[in-house]
């Protein structure tokens, strides 16, 4: 059954260091997501991404974020200068379309940021 | 703007016991309503879902009605079983645009005991 892969399964940064988390999602999938969760606290939805561009991003998806899709395949999140309160483990989605609302989640990567 | 409300953990049962986990949302539009469940070490995997009013979304032997009425979506299984410990996440998807974001309750941590 295709999934959803992201990689890595954690990574571990210093403050200030950009980091590139990156997800596979599944081939014939359109819209594209990606949620964090802070230890103890609620999944949160911070960007939906379709047609290759952002089609709605929550208060936390700052300028500091950023999301691509390079090549058909991956769909990636950027930190440009992380933060302690980036740590959190970042949950990758990815749906059909066409009126299909399941969401389909990656295995998370866990943020750690020293 | 939308939310879910879930019952905090975490809860501790015996094998074959009964399992309810309530949850209630509230929500500006007519939203889908969904379980998903996270395994130790493992992302969040789709349980059940139900689009509309009076709908019961069931597999793996638990089930859960979206009650319109009373805004809720609560989770049942006649019997549990060790197997089913893991974390319990209510969440319902915004129908309003066409990015069906998620917003997720804060998840409930299921421990059963042989």
């Amino acid at each position: 059954e295709p999934e959803v892969t992201q990689t890595p399964s954690h990574q571990v940064t210093q403050m200030g260091q950009e980091v590139i988390l990156r997800c596979v999602p599944i081939s014939n999938h359109l819209y594209f997501y990606w949620y964090r969760q802070i230890l103890g606290q609620k999944v949160e939805f911070l960007v939906s991404f379709y047609n290759n561009e952002i089609s709605e991003k929550s208060e936390i998806f700052d300028d500091q974020f950023s999301v691509e899709r390079p090549d058909g395949s991956n769909f990636t999140l950027k930190i440009r200068s992380t933060k302690l309160e980036d740590s959190a483990m970042y949950f990758c989605a990815s749906r059909t379309g066409g009126g299909t609302d399941t969401q389909y989640f990656g295995p998370g990567t866990r943020l750690t940021v020293l | 703007g939308n939310s879910v409300t879930q019952m905090e953990g975490p809860v501790t049962l015996s094998e074959e016991a009964f399992l309810t986990i309530n949850c209630t949302y509230t929500a500006t539009g007519y939203p889908s309503l969904f379980w998903y469940v996270q395994y130790p070490g493992e992302g969040l995997q789709l349980l059940l879902k139900a689009t509309k009013a009076d709908d019961k979304g069931s597999n793996k032997g638990f089930e859960a009605t979206y009650r319109k009425e009373t805004t809720s979506f609560h989770l049942e299984k006649g019997s549990v079983q060790v197997s089913d410990s893991a974390v319990y996440f209510c969440a319902l998807s915004d129908r309003g645009g066409s990015n069906y974001k998620l917003t997720f309750g804060k998840g409930t941590l299921l421990t059963v005991n042989p």
